[in-house]
């Protein structure tokens, strides 16, 4: 069965202090990897897909990489802005179970205080 | 930049009543998804479309939901009786094709009293 396990489940740092993300996860050929930001009462927004281990993607103070069992979120000299939960799901090539569709983790809640 | 529209915002109703959300995807975008969200938790799928036709319905509880996009564009999810467990974020997502990112709406908060 697909799944995506992500930690941790809250992070608190301060204005300027880097860390990353992690999200694991079992899939049945791997057809990508994406991350979504999600603000309180909002709809989740795209900032990345993985294809690949190996590949890498950066957006300002954010960076994606993908091995073959991992995801990380690198947030480098965060700002309070950059506050919110992040999402990691992963869509599978099978069409058996989850049927090629995105399977979400439970995010990871980060906040950045000043 | 387009956006996926959804309405109500917010929608309290009492159990055993019915509901219905609606959603206007992206221009042009064929695919239309149904998420929920429980606070806490990531979004599952309820359903699946491309274009009029539903592509995936699994996780859809059949007995009191139902979905239909009638013309390809927009889309209407109802709930028929609403029980409390119900109560959650239902998020409208769509893309240009199977394999593209989603792009969310705002969703639909659901209070089932």
């Amino acid at each position: 069965e697909d799944q995506v396990t992500q930690s941790p489940e809250a992070l608190r740092l301060q204005e300027g202090e880097s860390s990353s993300l992690n999200c694991s996860y079992t899939v049945s050929g791997l057809r990508g990897l994406f991350w979504y930001r999600q603000d309180p009462g909002k709809g989740p927004e795209f900032l990345f897909t993985l294809y690949s281990a190996g590949e890498e993607k950066e957006k300002e103070r954010l960076k994606a990489t993908l091995t073959k069992k991992e995801s990380f979120l690198h947030i480098t000299a965060p700002k309070p802005e950059d506050s919110a939960t992040y999402l990691c799901a992963v869509q599978g090539t099978s069409y058996g179970g989850s049927q090629g569709n995105l399977i979400f983790g439970k995010g990871t809640k980060l906040s950045v205080k000043p | 930049e387009a956006e996926v529209a959804q309405s109500p915002r917010y929608k309290i109703t009492e159990k055993s009543q019915a509901v219905a959300f609606w959603c206007d995807p992206i221009s042009g975008h064929a695919t239309l998804y149904w998420y929920r969200q429980i606070l806490g938790q990531g979004p599952e799928l309820l359903v699946q479309f491309q274009d009029e036709s539903v592509v995936d319905d699994s996780q859809l509880p059949k007995d009191r939901f139902s979905a239909e996009r009638l013309k390809g564009v927009d889309s209407t999810l109802k709930i028929q009786p609403a029980e409390l467990g119900d109560s959650a974020m239902y998020l409208c997502a769509s893309s240009t094709d199977r394999v593209s990112p989603l792009h969310f709406g705002n969703g639909t908060r659901l209070t089932v009293t």
